[in-house]
């Protein structure tokens, strides 16, 4: 099977300008959880996705936001885009086909900069 | 909400030596504690992992432990070689039959010596 994917790689921005960033997940999985990690405050939970409804947030502002599509594809966007932004963002999927199946499968992530 | 804390942030050992690392988590509920290593520029990926209902778990040089009363759960690497070398993170989440956020500790930067 192929391994998670994300679109585009690298991406460079500037302040105030927005982002959309896409994660295909294995096949067949169904949920898809988005993380930024950053060196000072390492991997945090942005939300995650389950059948096209965000069932959990963390803890960021509203200028974050996701969506998922009925191919449990999923994209996050970042609206008015701050300096603080830029980061590693990564999403992982998972099977969620039973309780226990909890295993998260991370993609090589989108790296932002915001200039 | 969830906090985990993990210590240390690097640590460094001579090849074929064991090396610990250790996390608290701070609530309760949490039932699930995997680890994953990330090798610079790639993506983390999972080692191991353990649920509540169980205090140790091994797979061949690595084993992991859980303490559910003191709330701290440990990674032992044993006889470790240089492609062991990387960050490795410990997280916790409450599991109740979906993919629910990870709580993540800052890291631990393990360094084998040669």
């Amino acid at each position: 099977k192929a391994g998670v994917t994300q679109t585009p790689r690298y991406l460079i921005k500037t302040r105030g300008q927005q982002v959309t960033l896409s994660c295909s997940p294995i096949s067949g999985h169904r949920s898809v959880s988005w993380y930024q990690q950053t060196p000072g405050q390492g991997l945090q939970f942005l939300f995650e996705y389950f059948s096209e409804t965000q069932r959990n947030k963390g803890n960021f502002p509203g200028r974050f936001s996701g969506r998922q599509f009925s191919n449990s594809r999923s994209e996050m966007n970042v609206s008015t885009l701050e300096l603080g932004d830029s980061a590693l963002y990564l999403c992982a999927s998972s099977l969620v086909d039973r309780v226990g199946d909890n295993e998260q499968f991370f993609g090589p992530g989108t790296r932002l900069t915001v200039l | 909400g969830e906090n985990v804390e993990q210590h240390p942030s690097t640590l460094s050992v001579q090849e074929g030596d064991s090396a610990v690392i250790k996390c608290t988590y701070s609530d309760s509920a949490s039932n699930y504690f995997p680890w994953y290593k990330q090798e610079l520029g790639k993506r983390p990926q999972l080692i191991i992992d353990i649920r509540s209902n169980v205090g140790e778990k091994k797979d061949q040089r690595i084993a992991v432990t859980l303490n559910k009363t003191a709330k701290h759960f440990s990674l032992h690497i044993t006889e470790t070689q240089p492609e062991d070398s990387a960050v490795y993170f410990c997280a916790a989440t409450y599991s109740g039959g979906g993919a629910d956020g990870l709580t993540f500790g800052k890291g631990t930067h393990l360094i084998i010596q040669p």
